[in-house]
């Protein structure tokens, strides 16, 4: 079945350091990829999304490009900062059921000032 | 903004007990989701709902029933709870058409004791 993995946590950076947070998939067919972010206390939300090969998705800073060839999707971002901090979640959506997002098991950043 | 609001933030019960988790979406959704979040595993998909009295079993269903009588409400049953069922509970909801972009509530922290 279609199953996601993570770069293995916690990670802790200083303030303005480079940020990569890896994510390969295993699909069959062409997923779409999302990475979701969890802030302390709260719910999950969406932090960026492609939809096919090539795609780059981009907010807040953060960026992930679609790679078919690799089947990744690693997160970065130039400059972290204290914000940052939170547990990281890349997901895929197969062909079964598209709005089941199946997630990888999250990346805990802590970001020191 | 969308809201999806979880009954309780904290849950204390006892082995055996008949649990209900109550989760209430405020933006006419479609979908709705129950997820379990646990250390070094991510997040799991319980039981899903595609429309009213609509259900599909997730991934880890054993254990726990739904109930959807009204859109806007989702409802994670725990028939006799036990002690591996002590887990972060997330609600998710999610438009027919929402292309991966789920919408969190904050969470249940359940122990089961």
């Amino acid at each position: 079945g279609d199953s996601v993995t993570q770069m293995e946590g916690p990670v802790t950076l200083s303030e303005e350091a480079f940020l990569t947070i890896n994510c390969t998939y295993t699909a069959t067919g062409y997923p779409s990829l999302f990475w979701y972010v969890q802030y302390p206390g709260e719910g999950l939300q969406l932090l960026l999304k492609a939809t096919k090969a090539d795609d780059k998705g981009s907010n807040k800073g953060f960026e992930a490009t679609y790679r078919k060839e690799t089947t990744s999707f690693h997160l970065e971002k130039g400059s972290v900062q204290v914000s940052d901090s939170a547990v990281y979640f890349c997901a895929l959506s197969g062909l079964q059921g598209a709005q089941k997002l199946v997630f990888g098991q999250g990346t805990r950043l802590t970001i020191n000032p | 903004d969308v809201k999806v609001t979880q009954s309780s933030r904290y849950l204390v019960k006892r082995t055996g007990e008949k649990v209900f988790l109550e989760c209430v979406q405020d933006m006419d959704h479609e979908n709705m989701f129950w997820y379990r979040q646990d250390p070094g595993l991510g997040l799991r998909l319980i039981y899903f709902s595609y429309d009213v009295k609509m259900k599909e079993k997730g991934d880890i269903p054993e254990g726990y029933s739904v109930s959807r009588e009204k859109k806007e409400r989702f409802s994670l049953i725990l028939e006799s709870a036990s002690t591996n069922q002590t887990s972060m509970y997330l609600c998710a909801s999610s438009l027919g058409t929402g292309r991966g972009k789920l919408f969190f509530g904050s969470g249940t922290q359940l122990s089961v004791l």
